[in-house]
């Protein structure tokens, strides 16, 4: 069974849309997390979640909105996408904020702004 | 299919020992392969990437195709390397479609003082 999936694994879209990406772990975790990573492989944080709580919010745009249902469940909002915005994003969940459980990252959704 | 394996959960070593975290992958290309590393209540950061060929924080990774690993190794650990280690595979994304990024389960390090 798939710890932590997310969808859609591709995502194309053009400038000025809102679309959402989803992700879900069957864990039990605690907390979870959005990743981008850059052209360079880098992974940077860009949300986490802990009981519904917002815990990490780094400098991204306010179009960017996590929304999360459920502890299970996080979900990734972008308004008015911009080519910059293209990435590859990846959801991760650890039993408790940092690093003590270890991360569980999903496959990666990869977005294309066109 | 792609898969980075780390079989050690945990490693405990002590100060002044040498260290080597043990990351075996499966790929049918020409991968690409990091080191992530994340300190206690820090986020994940990139440590090495192979194809730097570099030495960072005393740490060294050499890709091994032939036995397809690519164990992190340093001569001499210190307390400050306690953390935990993330071993990441990537290839092209003709090869590896959106997964561009596979992370191993990673391996908590401790370092005994």
């Amino acid at each position: 069974d798939t710890a932590v999936s997310q969808t859609p694994k591709y995502l194309v879209t053009q400038m000025g849309n809102d679309k959402s990406i989803k992700c879900e772990q069957n864990l039990g975790h605690d907390t979870m997390y959005w990743y981008k990573q850059d052209s360079k492989k880098f992974l940077k944080i860009m949300f986490s979640y802990n009981n519904k709580e917002l815990i990490i919010n780094e400098t991204v745009p306010n179009r960017f909105s996590p929304k999360s249902p459920d502890k299970a469940h996080l979900n990734l909002h972008i308004n008015s996408l911009e080519l910059g915005d293209s990435a590859v994003y990846f959801c991760a969940s650890s039993q408790v904020p940092g690093v003590a459980g270890g991360y569980t990252f999903g496959s990666g959704t990869r977005l294309t702004v066109v | 299919a792609q898969r980075v394996t780390q079989p050690e959960k945990l490693l405990s070593v002590f100060k002044g020992a040498p260290v080597e975290l043990k990351c075996n992958y499966s790929y049918s290309g020409s991968p690409e392969l990091f080191w992530y590393v994340q300190y206690s209540r820090q986020r994940l950061q990139l440590l090495l990437r192979h194809i730097s060929r570099e030495s960072i924080k005393g740490f060294t990774a050499d890709l091994n195709k032939g036995e397809t690993s690519f164990h992190l190794k340093k001569p001499f650990a210190q307390e400050e390397d306690s953390a935990m280690y993330y071993c990441a595979l990537s290839g092209p994304p003709w090869q590896t479609g959106a997964n561009n990024l596979f992370f191993g389960t990673g391996t908590r390090l401790t370092v005994i003082p």
